[in-house]
C-alpha cells in the first residue's frame, strides 16, 4: 500500500517504557525517521535510522528497525510527562541530490499519566 | 543551530484578503519546503524548492503561490483562500537526510 501506518494511541505510566511501532511501505527507502510534535508546535526531529542499521540507541531512545517486515519501532525508556506528543513516523519516498520527499504516518499520540 | 524561523505564528484572514507567510533559516540548507497540516492529521507536502528553484508543487491551488527570494529565504503568498484552507503551515529545510521544521503558522480563514 501506499500509506505509513502507525496506531493512533499509547497510554503509559509515568517511569514506564513506552513503545511506538510503525509499519512502512518501501523497502528501498534509505532513511527511516521519528518526529515529535508537541501541541501548536512544530516537528521537532527526535532520531533517525539508516535502513543498513538494525538498532539506533540515542540516550533513552532507541530505534529498532526490521527490513524484512519493514517495521520501525522507537522505545523511550523511563517515560516522563514532557513525552506527551504525537510521534509521527516517516520515510523516504524521493531522494535527490537536491531534497528529500517523505511521507508521515497519521502519528501516535502519546499519553503519559502518574 | 537548527532553527527555521516562521512569521507570523498566527494568522486570521478574511476570504478576499491577500496576505504572506515567511520562512527564514540560516543553516545554509538549499531545500525549502512548504506543509499544511490540518489537526490531528500528518503534515501534507504542499512545495518544494531546492537550489531557488521550484521543484516540487503538490498540486496546490493556485490561491497558494510559493516564492522563494534567496537561499535563506521563503515565503508563501495567499489570495482569495477558503475556510477548508485553515490549518497550520510549516516550512522545512533540510541538508542531506535531515529534514528540520520550523514551529509553523496557525492560519484561520473566515
Amino acid at each position: 500500500g501506499e500509506d505509513v501506518e502507525q496506531s493512533l494511541f499509547l497510554s503509559v505510566r509515568e517511569g514506564d517504557s513506552s513503545v511506538i511501532n510503525c509499519t512502512y511501505t518501501d523497502s528501498s527507502s534509505t532513511y527511516l525517521y521519528w518526529y515529535k510534535q508537541e501541541p501548536g508546535a512544530g516537528l521537532q526531529l527526535l532520531t533517525y535510522i539508516f535502513s543498513n542499521m538494525d538498532m539506533k540507541q540515542d540516550q533513552r531512545l532507541t530505534v529498532l528497525l526490521n527490513k524484512k517486515d519493514k517495521h520501525l519501532s522507537l522505545r523511550i525508556a523511563d517515560t516522563q510527562t514532557g513525552d506527551s506528543a504525537i510521534y509521527f513516523c516517516a520515510e523516504i519516498k524521493v531522494r535527490t541530490g537536491g531534497y528529500n520527499k517523505l511521507i508521515f504516518g497519521a502519528g501516535t499520540r502519546l499519553a503519559v499519566h502518574p | 543551530d537548527t532553527e527555521v524561523t516562521q512569521t507570523p505564528k498566527h494568522l486570521v484572514m478574511g476570504m478576499t484578503n491577500k496576505k504572506s507567510l515567511k520562512c527564514e533559516q540560516h543553516m545554509g540548507h538549499r531545500a525549502m519546503y512548504w506543509y499544511k497540516q490540518k489537526a490531528k492529521k500528518p503534515p501534507e507536502l504542499m512545495f518544494v524548492y531546492s537550489y531557488e528553484k521550484l521543484s516540487i508543487n503538490e498540486s496546490v491551488p493556485s490561491r497558494f503561490s510559493p516564492e522563494c527570494p534567496n537561499s535563506s529565504l521563503l515565503n508563501l503568498h495567499l489570495h482569495a483562500l477558503q475556510p477548508e484552507d485553515s490549518a497550520l503551515y510549516l516550512c522545512a529545510s533540510s541538508a542531506q537526510e535531515k529534514l528540520f521544521f520550523g514551529s509553523g503558522t496557525q492560519l484561520s480563514v473566515l
